[in-house]
């Protein structure tokens, strides 16, 4: 089974400090993404990765930035966390082609 | 641009009664089409999805699914549900020329009452 980790289930930070969300893939996934979700508004995809070293925005990449130095890992950082960043954040892979995207269990960040 | 919305954010129901969760899309190419479903404290999980071919879509734990490209929707539907499909269900869609971005409407939530 595809195996989609998050680092870390649940997140306090202050406001402020910079943030890091990591996120592996045992796939070999040549995709992965971040999305943020919150209550209403479904899930927004912040950015994605395409390739090792690849990046592309999403709906909503202000106050974000992403590293992927690793095929298998996408890191989501947030530079100066702010207390409108606090969401759950999902990272998902994929093989690409249109096909299924799979997911991690989710940080929920609160930031104080 | 595309876009996907989910109509009902809530939809109550009671157990052993049929489902229909709506979704709409918007796109100016060809689309693919997916469910999820997300059960409390939990990632998503895939249900079932349209890629090509016939437009009734069967997925996992009883539900369905119609394509109907000239009303550019993807109902969801269970003939009879169960306490335990209390989740929260999101419709998504992936261009057929980028396959990078999948965009999820807003989600709906189901609740299955005994």
């Amino acid at each position: 089974d595809v195996k989609v980790t998050q680092s870390s289930r649940y997140l306090v930070k202050r406001t402020g400090e910079k943030v890091f969300l990591e996120c592996v893939q045992d796939m070999d996934h040549e995709n992965m993404f971040w999305y943020r979700q919150d209550p209403g508004l479904g899930l927004r995809l912040i950015y994605f990765s395409y390739d090792v070293k690849m990046k592309e925005k999403g709906d909503i990449p202000e106050g974000y930035s992403v590293s992927r130095e690793k095929k298998e890992r996408f890191s989501l950082i947030l530079e100066s966390a702010s207390t409108n960043q606090t969401s759950m954040y999902l990272c998902a892979s994929n093989p690409g082609g249109g096909t299924e995207a799979f997911f991690g269990q989710g940080t929920r960040l609160t930031v104080v | 641009a595309q876009s996907v919305t989910q109509l009902d954010s809530q939809v109550p129901v009671f157990e052993e009664a049929p489902v229909e969760l709506r979704c709409n899309y918007s796109s100016s190419v060809s689309v693919y089409l997916f469910w999820y479903v997300q059960y409390p404290n939990q990632g998503l999980q895939l249900l079932l999805k349209y890629l090509s071919g016939s437009t009734l879509v069967k997925g996992i734990n009883g539900f369905e699914a119609e394509f109907n490209k000239s009303q550019t929707s993807f109902h969801l539907r269970k003939p009879s549900v169960h306490i335990s499909d209390t989740a929260e269900y999101f419709c998504a869609v992936v261009r057929m020329d980028s396959s990078y971005k999948l965009i999820f409407g807003s989600g709906t939530r189901l609740l299955v009452r005994p």
